[in-house]
């Protein structure tokens, strides 16, 4: 699976949109890109994945670059419960294998 | 629908013991993954199961661990003859394979090793 880089930690205004980057520049034409988040004491939850669509759902939107080396999840109007380490993950589905979680940024929604 | 439910959701024991932990997964989710998670730390991947059995077994750190898996349902990862270096929260995750294959995790059982 392709390696992926984000930012350790990043700070959001509740009521606003949080913009999480995530580089996977060594990413393969069957990978997808895989978000997950782990609010504290929880188990990760899934948010989102794709391929190299644009995708939205009712928790969030990824954005994937043409080149798919690079792709961002947004929370449109980020809450103080929103406050969690997002994982951004590429792998290839389908192939049943195991999530490989890096070290994910910390975000904290600031009243 | 119902999610992945583990338990118990917190467990402490005495250094030598073996516990059982017990994961039932999504209903029709054929897959089934075992992680664990030191505090602080990053997710370990320990076993993973397609239907009942296991074609990777990999991530297991030592012989005193093993799983198994019945009727293509309920789980259970066994630690046997504990250690304190076992304490971590143990993660499940199940997923409806093979495609499309995201996994749902559960709660986590907290183990505490004293």
């Amino acid at each position: 699976d392709a390696k992926t880089t984000q930012p350790t930690s990043m700070d959001c205004a509740e009521g606003r949109a949080a913009n999480l980057p995530c580089n996977h520049s060594t990413i393969s034409g069957n990978e997808y890109v895989y978000w997950y988040r782990q609010i504290h004491s929880q188990g990760p939850q899934y948010i989102i994945h794709g391929l190299k669509n644009n995708e939205t759902n009712e928790m969030a939107s990824l954005i994937i670059t043409e080149d798919r080396k690079s792709s961002t999840l947004i929370l449109p109007h980020a809450t103080l419960r929103d406050t969690a380490v997002y994982y951004c993950i590429v792998r290839v589905a389908g192939n049943n294998n195991d999530m490989r979680f890096g070290a994910g940024t910390r975000l904290t929604v600031k009243p | 629908g119902a999610g992945v439910s583990q338990s118990p959701s917190n467990k402490v024991t005495e250094k030598g013991k073996d516990v059982e932990l017990r994961c039932d997964p999504i209903s029709g989710h054929t897959a089934l993954y075992w992680y664990r998670q030191s505090l602080g730390q990053g997710l370990e991947f320990l076993i993973y199961f397609q239907g009942n059995s296991a074609p990777d077994k990999s991530g297991l750190p030592s012989d005193r661990f093993s799983a198994e898996r019945t009727g293509g349902s309920v789980s259970t990862l066994t630690i046997q003859r504990t250690q304190q270096e076992d304490s971590a929260v143990y993660l499940c995750a199940s997923s409806l394979a093979p495609n499309p294959d995201t996994q749902y995790f559960g709660p986590g059982t907290r183990l505490t090793v004293l």
